[in-house]
């Protein structure tokens, strides 16, 4: 099945710092999302991106499925943006299901 | 809000025992799959129903199993529980080939 790998695992950035977020997936895809996970475990849909880039205020995506990857860039960080980020794929032509990377742990300091 | 909805949002099982985890998918959705998520790591796929029937398994025993009604709402069921299962239980709905949006999340821990 295909594989998700996120980088870094772990990032502590202070307040106002601007980040970048990898997602490596191992074969053509479907689907892509990028996720925000919550203090109390909801994911919070950030970006539905199998393609291309597309920017909401401070986030903004990038795919480049050709090359298998896509990157998340926060910037101006907020102590708010704090917590797991998520990227999960579909494999295309594959069963309906996402992929979930390990995740990226950011932590925003004030 | 993502308008899909679980409950109960904690739960407290012993080992051996069953369970049943709910999931109200948000309007117009016609698919609903169950992720489980254990501590620190990333969701891992359960099952998927589309129109009722299961369509997509994941590599989890029979043991884990589930409903999918006609209002699109869904069941996962857990029988005889071990402390491994202790985990966040995650339902997402879609319509098909669309993004998933997820409920808060079930947290089950058994002991």
């Amino acid at each position: 099945g295909i594989q998700v790998e996120q980088s870094p695992p772990d990032l502590i950035l202070q307040e106002g710092a601007n980040s970048t977020l990898r997602c490596n997936f191992s074969d053509s895809v479907n689907n892509l999302q990028w996720f925000h996970q919550n203090p109390w475990g909801q994911l919070i849909n950030l970006f539905y991106i199998p393609s291309g880039t597309k920017q909401n205020g401070r986030l903004s995506a990038t795919t480049v499925a050709t090359e298998r990857y896509s990157l998340l860039y926060i910037s101006s960080s907020q102590t708010t943006d704090s917590g797991v980020y998520f990227c999960a794929v579909e494999e295309y032509q594959g069963a309906q299901k996402l992929v979930f990377g390990q995740g990226t742990r950011l932590t925003i300091n004030p | 809000e993502t308008g899909v909805t679980q409950s109960p949002t904690h739960l407290i099982k012993t080992r051996g025992q069953q369970v049943t985890l709910r999931c109200s998918s948000q309007s117009g959705h016609n698919t609903v799959s169950w992720y489980q998520q254990a501590l620190g790591q990333g969701p891992q796929f359960i099952f998927q129903y589309y129109r009722e029937e299961e369509n997509g398994r994941g590599n989890f025993p029979p043991r884990f199993s589930g409903l999918q009604f006609p209002n699109y709402s869904s069941e996962l069921n857990v029988n005889a529980l071990e402390l491994d299962d202790s985990a966040l239980y995650l339902c997402a709905s879609r319509r098909t080939n669309t993004e998933a949006f997820f409920g808060q999340g079930t947290r089950l821990t058994v002991v």
